[in-house]
């Protein structure tokens, strides 16, 4: 079984400034998904970015990016610009390709973005 | 914007009755999770379906099951509910097709059992 790591339960960042968020997951596949979600207080989970193990160009969707480091079975997420908005419980997933595709999940590192 | 529904979104009940969590998604997605979270921790698969009449275990043994009866409907049944059953139930879907194994979830159902 997959197992997904994030060694950061609570963070903290002012507004404006840049953090990151770190995941490391251990498995012996070489294709696979990593994703990055967000659950804010009382709110739903949203996707916040995917990486595809294959490529080895890191993923960014504004103003998140990650920084993936396939050899080291690294995953983190990089927030610039932190907004108030931001503030939410990051998980960490790792997917197989099949079967089922479920989502292995970290235990999450909650962010409070302070003004 | 969400397509997937849960409802109830909060319910508390007391031992020993029995408990139908819903879940309905309107993208046509063929396959769909259901997921337990407890305050604080990681996210635990408990059912999985690939399609209609398919239901699957997940890694977290539990006494609830599922069935999948129509594409949009995944409901989790508890027959007698315990408090050891209290958490927050996240019901999730994806579409095989695209390959983008990208899961959308619902708001939660957060189960009390007095």
């Amino acid at each position: 079984a997959q197992t997904v790591t994030q060694s950061q339960p609570e963070m903290s960042v002012q507004e404006a400034e840049t953090v990151t968020l770190s995941c490391t997951y251990d498995t012996s596949e070489n294709n696979y998904y990593l994703f990055w979600y967000k659950q804010p207080p009382s709110r739903q989970m949203i996707l916040v970015i995917r990486q595809e193990a294959y490529k080895q160009q890191n993923a960014t969707e504004n103003r998140f990016s990650v920084n993936f480091q396939k050899a080291a079975k690294s995953f983190s997420l990089k927030i610039s610009d932190s907004q108030l908005g931001d503030t939410a419980m990051y998980f960490c997933a790792f997917m197989k390709p099949t079967p089922g595709d479920a989502l292995n999940f970290g235990k999450g590192t909650s962010l409070l973005v302070t003004p | 914007e969400a397509d997937i529904y849960q409802t109830p979104r909060y319910l508390v009940i007391g031992t020993g009755k029995k408990i139908t969590l819903e879940c309905s998604q309107t993208m046509g997605h063929d396959k769909m999770y259901w997921y337990q979270q407890d305050p604080g921790m990681e996210l635990h698969l408990i059912h999985y379906s690939y399609g209609v009449n398919s239901t699957e275990k997940g890694d977290l043994s539990s006494e609830s099951t599922v069935s999948r009866i129509r594409t949009e409907h995944f409901p989790l049944t508890l027959e007698s509910a315990r408090p050891s059953h209290t958490s927050q139930y996240l019901c999730a879907s994806s579409e095989s097709r695209t390959g983008a194994n990208v899961l959308t979830f619902g708001a939660g159902s957060r189960l009390t059992v007095l």
